[in-house]
């Protein structure tokens, strides 16, 4: 069974600090895997998707890493802002399609 | 364009009482998903449907929980009769039908904060 852990649990950094957030997954086979972020009382938003195929998906300051074989993934966030403060979730997709497996979350709290 | 609109954002009740969350989907896309989120268990799928039609309620967790979808614009969770563990915080999500379903990002409605007393 696919489980997704993703540590630390929580993290708290002074603003232009730049951090990684990690995410690990027990079954390397999968499909892609996906980072979202949930705002306080709001819904997940999809920030990055990458292919199974894939080893790295970047989006203006983010930029997520796929290793495959070691069932990890990490997303890169470089000079942190206030504004990023939020829980970032990943989720592995597995090989048939058929489950969209979610880590409990990392909640990031930047200070200015 | 709106986003995904789920109603009511919160809701309070009292056990075994019928609950229904609601929820309309962005226009144009094909699927659509139920989730439950809990501090214990995280975000977890209920069911997900395809062209208004049910293809996976796997994870629907008891029979006191059921799911519609009559047309492409409006789907219904319901639980009956209510229990306290059913407190969570309920998603709704769509996406595009071009390819597999989960192939696609999915956008999120706000959710639905139910508590159960």
């Amino acid at each position: 069974k696919q489980e997704v852990t993703q540590i630390p649990a929580a993290l708290s950094v002074p603003e232009g600090e730049n951090l990684v957030l990690n995410c690990s997954f027990t079954d390397s086979a999968i499909y892609n895997l996906q980072w979202f972020r949930q705002d306080p009382g709001k819904g997940l938003t999809s920030l990055l998707l990458i292919q199974s195929s894939q080893r790295e998906q970047t989006s203006g300051r983010l930029n997520a890493s796929l290793d495959k074989s070691s069932g990890r993934s990490t997303l890169y966030i470089a000079a942190s802002q206030p504004g990023d403060s939020a829980t970032y979730l990943c989720a592995v997709l597995n090989q048939a399609g058929t489950a969209l497996i979610f880590g409990k979350g990392t909640t990031l709290s930047v200070s200015s | 364009d709106a986003g995904v609109i789920q109603s009511p954002r919160h809701e309070v009740t009292e056990m075994g009482q019928e609950v229904t969350l609601r929820c309309k989907p962005i226009s144009g896309h094909d699927y659509l998903f139920w989730y439950r989120q809990t501090m214990m268990r995280g975000l977890e799928l209920l069911i997900y449907f395809n062209n208004n039609v049910p293809i996976d309620d796997s994870g629907m967790p008891e029979d006191r929980f059921s799911a519609k979808m009559p047309n492409a614009s409006f789907s219904t969770l319901k639980i009956q009769p209510s229990e306290p563990r059913d407190s969570a915080v309920y998603f709704c999500a769509s996406s595009p039908g071009t390819g597999n379903r989960f192939r696609q990002p999915q956008h999120f409605g706000d959710g639905t904060r139910l508590s159960i007393l």
